[in-house]
C-alpha cells in the first residue's frame, strides 16, 4: 500500500528501558509529523520534520524524547529511560508540498507502547 | 500561539437524530480549519477542511462545518447520523503559512440504535 506505516504495531517495555519507533511516511511527502495520543488528552504535537529544514522539537515533553529523519524519508523516534507516563499511541503522519499550510494529513495506524 | 477547545469529550445520540459537534479556537493570525475523524481501531482521516472561500464545507458522507469567524467556531454538523458514524472526532487549527497543526482533544460520538 502507498500510505503512512509505523513499526511496531505494539510494544511493550520494561519502566528504564529505550525503545525505538519507526515511521515511513508517503513516498514524496517532505513534511512529517510525531504526536502522541493519550486517553483523554488528545493528539499532542511531537515534533515536525520538513525537507531539510532544522525541525520543529517544541513539543517533545522532556530530553529522553529525541526524533531523527534519515534521507528525507524514514523517521525514528526514541524515547530513553521510558516511565510509565510515557505509554500511549504515538502516531506518524506526513503531507505534501507546497507546504504553504493547510495541507492534509495522512496518518498512520500508530504504535502502541506499554510501560510496564 | 494557538489553540482548540472541543468542551464535549462524548455525545450520545440516536440513530437518524441529528449532531452537533463543538469546536472553537483561538489563534493571533488567521488560520486554516480541519475536522479528522478516527473510526474504532483506525488511524486518522481527513473528514472536511476550510481553507478558503465559501465557509460551509462538506464531506462526502453528510457531515458539514461552518467556519464562524467572528465567534472562532468551526463546528460540525450532520441532520441525521448512522451507526457507522461512531467514532471520535477532532477539531485541528493551522495557522496561515505554517505547516504546525494543533489538535483538540477530541469528540467521541456514540450513535444509539
Amino acid at each position: 500500500g502507498a500510505g503512512v506505516s509505523q513499526s511496531p504495531s505494539n510494544k511493550v517495555t520494561e519502566k528504564g528501558k529505550d525503545v525505538e519507533l519507526r515511521c515511513d511516511p508517503i513516498s514524496g511527502h517532505t513534511a512529517l509529523y510525531w504526536y502522541r495520543q493519550s486517553l483523554g488528552q488528545g493528539l499532542e504535537f511531537l515534533i515536525y520534520f520538513q525537507g531539510n529544514s532544522a525541525p520543529d522539537k517544541s513539543g517533545l515533553p522532556s530530553d529522553r524524547f529525541s526524533a531523527e529523519r534519515t534521507g528525507g524519508s524514514v523517521s525514528t523516534l526514541t524515547i530513553q529511560r521510558t516511565q510509565q507516563e510515557d505509554s500511549a499511541v504515538y502516531l506518524c503522519a506526513s503531507s505534501s508540498p507546497p507546504l504553504a499550510g493547510g495541507e492534509t494529513q495522512y496518518f498512520g495506524p500508530g504504535t502502541r507502547l506499554l510501560v510496564l | 500561539a494557538q489553540s482548540v477547545t472541543q468542551l464535549d469529550s462524548q455525545v450520545p445520540v440516536f440513530e437518524e437524530a441529528p449532531v452537533e459537534l463543538r469546536c472553537n479556537y483561538s489563534s493571533s493570525v488567521s488560520v486554516y480549519l480541519f475536522w479528522y475523524v478516527q473510526y474504532p481501531n483506525q488511524g486518522l482521516q481527513l473528514l472536511l477542511k476550510y481553507l478558503s472561500g465559501s465557509t460551509l464545507v462538506k464531506s462526502i458522507n453528510g457531515f458539514e462545518a461552518e467556519f464562524n469567524k467572528s465567534q472562532t467556531s468551526f463546528h460540525l454538523r450532520k441532520p441525521s447520523v448512522h451507526i457507522s458514524d461512531t467514532a471520535e472526532y477532532f477539531c485541528a487549527v493551522n495557522p496561515l503559512g505554517y505547516q504546525k497543526v494543533t489538535f483538540g482533544t477530541g469528540t467521541k460520538l456514540q450513535v444509539i440504535p
